[in-house]
């Protein structure tokens, strides 16, 4: 299987920070990459898909860029409402696998 | 809009067996795969299995083959998950997600919670 590694596990930022997140895959999975935010009690919400393209409804301030093995996950002006954690995962095949996590947190 | 509502979770003891289900409505059920993802309290996700949309081909994650079967019913717009031979490490909350194309997940249930303890 693929493993894909978050980093770091926690960020604490502060509102307007630019923020990035980085994705690690352990073999090539090309562009095969999507991000995901999650807030507690909530189920994941789909921000990135083909490790750029930003999700209908989903806000500029977050962009994706990388392909391969190493991916990022940008916020360019941190907001209140993105402290949460987030995750990548990996669609290169049929047994998906996502990272770790990195919690964001208030500085 | 999409919906998709879980159901079927509880307490069950290890060695049991549980049925989940999925209920879709707001988009063409049957045009679509469907996933289903867990995650352990205070724990990452885990993807759990996948079924194309007409269920003629099904992936699994290694640590669920050969206990969960993941099925669909396109005539009541119902996805299922039955896990058999439960184990205390499969206690999580589990969630369906729509897949978009190719293995990612657009729009997810609120997610129903399996507890696997004696």
């Amino acid at each position: 299987d693929i493993q894909m590694t978050q980093s770091p596990s926690t960020l604490s930022a502060s509102v307007g920070d630019r923020v990035t997140i980085t994705c690690r895959a352990s073999q090539s999975i090309s562009s095969w990459l999507a991000w995901y935010q999650q807030k507690p009690g909530k189920a994941p919400k789909l921000l990135i898909y083909k490790a750029s393209s930003l999700e209908s409804g989903v806000p500029s301030r977050f962009s994706g860029s990388g392909s391969g093995t190493e991916f990022t996950l940008t916020i360019s002006s941190l907001q209140p409402d993105d402290f949460a954690t987030y995750y990548c995962q990996q669609y290169n095949s049929y047994s998906l696998t996502f990272g770790g996590g990195t919690k964001v947190e208030i500085k | 809009q999409v919906q998709l509502v879980e159901s079927g979770g509880g307490v069950v003891q290890p060695g049991g067996s549980l049925r989940l289900s999925c209920a879709a409505s707001g988009f063409t059920f049957s045009s679509y795969g469907m996933h289903w993802v867990r995650q352990a309290p205070g724990k990452g996700l885990e993807w759990v299995a996948f079924i194309r949309y007409d269920g003629s081909n099904k992936y699994y994650a290694d640590s669920v083959k050969g206990r969960f079967t993941i099925s669909r019913d396109n005539s009541k717009n119902t996805l299922y998950l039955q896990m058999n031979s439960l184990r205390a490490e499969d206690t999580a909350v589990y969630y369906c997600a729509k897949d978009a194309g190719g293995g990612v997940g657009d729009y997810w249930g609120q997610g129903t919670l399996v507890t696997v303890s004696s």
